[in-house]
């Protein structure tokens, strides 16, 4: 069975500041990985994913995050935090017939 | 290309009643999924559907819930006898293809209420 850990139900950072959002997982086989933002009352947008091949997944809206399987973990990160980024970010983890696996979420409070 | 439509955004319904949400999958998608969000959690998987077939429907509870994907027309989850612990966002996804690589792609919700 697969599980998510998003350590931080809350984070908050001042526009311009690293963004760092951290997701572990646990899989009994390798895993496929997703970030999705959601907005207030919107449904869930994918911001990157991770199959296979390179480690490092670049997204939309300069997000990033790296696949380190030693460690279990897909902390997503962009380097400058903007206002606009202010959302609920859920990390995934694929359950088999492509179930997604959700983490119970980040809210990302942005401060001017 | 629309993506994927839920309807209605917003349901209310009083303990008892029956309520229907409906998900029409994006153009060329033939996988539906169905996820609850309760409120302060994150998404929890309830069914998965191809066109007149379920195909795993291991979170769905065992009574007053059903759904549906028809050959024509939108997939339908159904709950009847609704109780306040109902109360939650349902979002519906779709997906090309049973490949786990694929991305889903979710609708805007459909916020349900039971009073």
């Amino acid at each position: 069975a697969q599980s998510v850990t998003q350590l931080g139900s809350h984070v908050s950072v001042s526009e311009g500041a690293l963004v760092l959002l951290r997701c572990n997982y646990s899989s009994s086989v390798p895993p496929y990985l997703f970030w999705y933002v959601q907005y207030p009352n919107q449904g869930l947008q994918l911001l990157l994913k991770y199959t296979t091949g390179a480690t490092l997944v670049k997204g939309i809206n300069g997000f990033e995050a790296e696949f380190k399987k030693s460690e279990t973990s897909f902390h997503l990160t962009k380097p400058s935090a903007h206002m606009s980024d202010a959302a609920e970010y859920f990390c995934a983890v694929s359950g088999g017939f492509q179930k997604l696996v959700f983490g119970t979420g980040t809210r990302l409070l942005v401060s001017p | 290309n629309a993506g994927v439509m839920q309807n209605p955004r917003h349901l209310v319904r009083r303990r008892g009643q029956e309520a229907r949400l409906r998900c029409s999958p994006m153009k060329g998608h033939s996988h539906v999924y169905w996820y609850r969000q309760l409120p302060e959690e994150g998404l929890k998987f309830m069914v998965y559907l191809q066109k007149e077939n379920i195909i795993d429907e291991s979170g769905m509870p065992k009574e007053r819930f059903s759904a549906e994907f028809p050959k024509e027309g939108p997939s339908i989850l159904r709950i009847q006898q609704v109780v306040r612990g109902d109360s939650a966002a349902y979002f519906c996804a779709s997906s090309p293809s049973t490949s786990e690589t694929d991305t889903q792609y979710f609708g805007p919700g459909t916020r349900l209420t039971v009073l």
